[in-house]
């Protein structure tokens, strides 16, 4: 079946250095999906990819879908407290598949 | 609106027994979701469905069943619990068509003894 792997699983950076979260899934996707979870919270929607190559930005937030629409990253330039979580990627797959399966997360520390 | 709710908050059962979870939403969303999470497993997709009267599996369905009788509400049945089954458990719904943003309610935090 479909499955969502993100590397890494924990990221530990100084506040103000660069962060990266990769996704990848085994098989095609239809859209993907970005969310971030604060310590004790809920998972809260950040964007969704829809276009093979499509790239889009939130303030400091940089969201990227593959060529081949098996893979996506989030980067985030300079790092705040803020940060803080863990962000996910959720894939839909293609054809009559409505299901929306999630990767394992990474989870980001920021040291003031 | 108070988009997804859930409940109980906590719960604490004994091996074998049974309970259910609730979740409604007020969004008149067709799809709705149960997914569970466990320390470095991420969200694992239970059961799902999109419409009322339609429900499928997800991931991990075993040990759980579901129904969508109403488009407002999908409780999640825990049969015969088993300490396997204490987790984070987080009901999600979103349109069908359109933007798809899930909206996640607070969860349920459940301990099997």
């Amino acid at each position: 079946g479909q499955q969502v792997m993100q590397i890494p699983q924990y990221q530990h950076v100084q506040e103000g250095e660069d962060f990266t979260t990769y996704c990848n899934s085994s098989t095609t996707l239809s859209n993907i999906q970005w969310y971030k979870q604060r310590p004790g919270g809920h998972p809260v929607f950040l964007i969704q990819l829809v276009k093979s190559g499509e790239v889009k930005k939130q303030k400091r937030l940089t969201f990227q879908f593959g060529e081949a629409k098996k893979n996506s990253s989030l980067h985030i330039t300079a790092t705040q407290t803020t940060d803080v979580g863990t962000y996910f990627c959720a894939g839909r797959g293609g054809g009559a598949t409505n299901k929306l399966i999630f990767g394992t997360g990474t989870l980001l520390a920021v040291q003031p | 609106n108070a988009g997804v709710t859930q409940t109980p908050k906590f719960q604490v059962l004994k091996t074998g027994q049974s309970m259910t979870l609730q979740c409604a939403q007020d969004m008149n969303h067709e799809y709705m979701s149960w997914y569970r999470q466990d320390p470095g497993m991420g969200l694992r997709l239970i059961h799902y469905s999109v419409g009322a009267g339609i429900t499928d599996q997800g991931e991990v369905p075993n040990g759980y069943n579901v129904s969508r009788s109403t488009t407002e509400d999908f409780p999640l049945r825990l049969l015969s619990a088993a300490p396997s089954q204490t987790s984070v458990y987080f009901c999600a719904s979103s349109y069908l068509q359109g933007p798809h943003e899930q909206f996640f309610g607070p969860g349920t935090r459940l301990t099997v003894l």
